[in-house]
């Protein structure tokens, strides 16, 4: 089956904009979690959409914010964008029932300059 | 504060020789526990998991990974490295009965392998 589709897989962009990811879960998953990557502070959860609802947040600033769909698919949002939002984002998919571990998709890099 | 220690940042073992990653935990309860690995610009792969039963847990790859309560660890091991073994590697753990999606990771361990 599919894995986890995250687009697109590179991103530049000048710091001011916004920005729009978007990630596709593995077929049935209910559950999408976002995650931030960067050399300085690792890998930080930023928040978790369980059917269309936010179940659980990271600290992170309001400028991050996310939405599900009903088919599961997820976006995620940074609003005026800072040179430290230039990381990795990884999305995770589980069934959302329960911990039967997360499957990663390859990330999105973003860069902002 | 529920945290996560991989205390070595970067290890370089032979090709062929053993490998032990180290992971503790801070946890009220324990956690269900996670491995996994990142190759360069890529996701996570999961390893293996642990969430209750045999301490000794088997994984992709030819990993495995024992869970001591009594030492909060969750180490990794693998009897004979390869050389596509050389990644970043992972520690996670998330509540029992994870509701929330939110994993905990440990700032990861780097391997290096020499021929």
């Amino acid at each position: 089956k599919a894995g986890v589709t995250q687009t697109p897989r590179y991103l530049i962009k000048t710091r001011g904009q916004q920005v729009t990811l978007s990630c596709s879960p593995i077929s049935g998953h209910r559950s999408v979690s976002w995650y931030q990557q960067t050399p300085g502070q690792g890998l930080q959860f930023l928040f978790e959409y369980f059917s269309e609802t936010q179940r659980n947040k990271g600290n992170f600033p309001g400028r991050f914010s996310g939405r599900q769909f009903s088919n599961s698919r997820s976006e995620m949002n940074v609003s005026t964008l800072e040179l430290g939002d230039s990381a990795l984002y990884l999305c995770a998919s589980s069934s959302g029932t329960g911990g039967y571990g997360y499957t990663f998709g390859s990330g999105t890099r973003l860069t902002v300059v | 504060a529920q945290s996560v220690t991989q205390p070595d940042i970067h290890i370089t073992v032979s090709e062929g020789a053993s490998l032990e990653l180290r992971c503790n935990y801070s946890y009220g309860a324990t956690p269900y526990l996670f491995w996994y690995v990142q190759s360069p610009g890529q996701g996570l792969q999961l390893l293996l998991k642990y969430f209750s039963g045999d301490t000794l847990v088997q994984g992709i790859k030819g990993f495995e990974a024992e869970f001591k309560r009594s030492q909060s660890s969750f180490n990794l091991r693998k009897p004979s490295v390869h050389w596509s073994d050389a990644a970043e590697y992972f520690c996670a753990v998330a509540p029992a009965g994870n509701q929330g999606g939110k994993l905990i990771f440990g700032q990861g361990t780097e391997l290096s392998v020499k021929p």
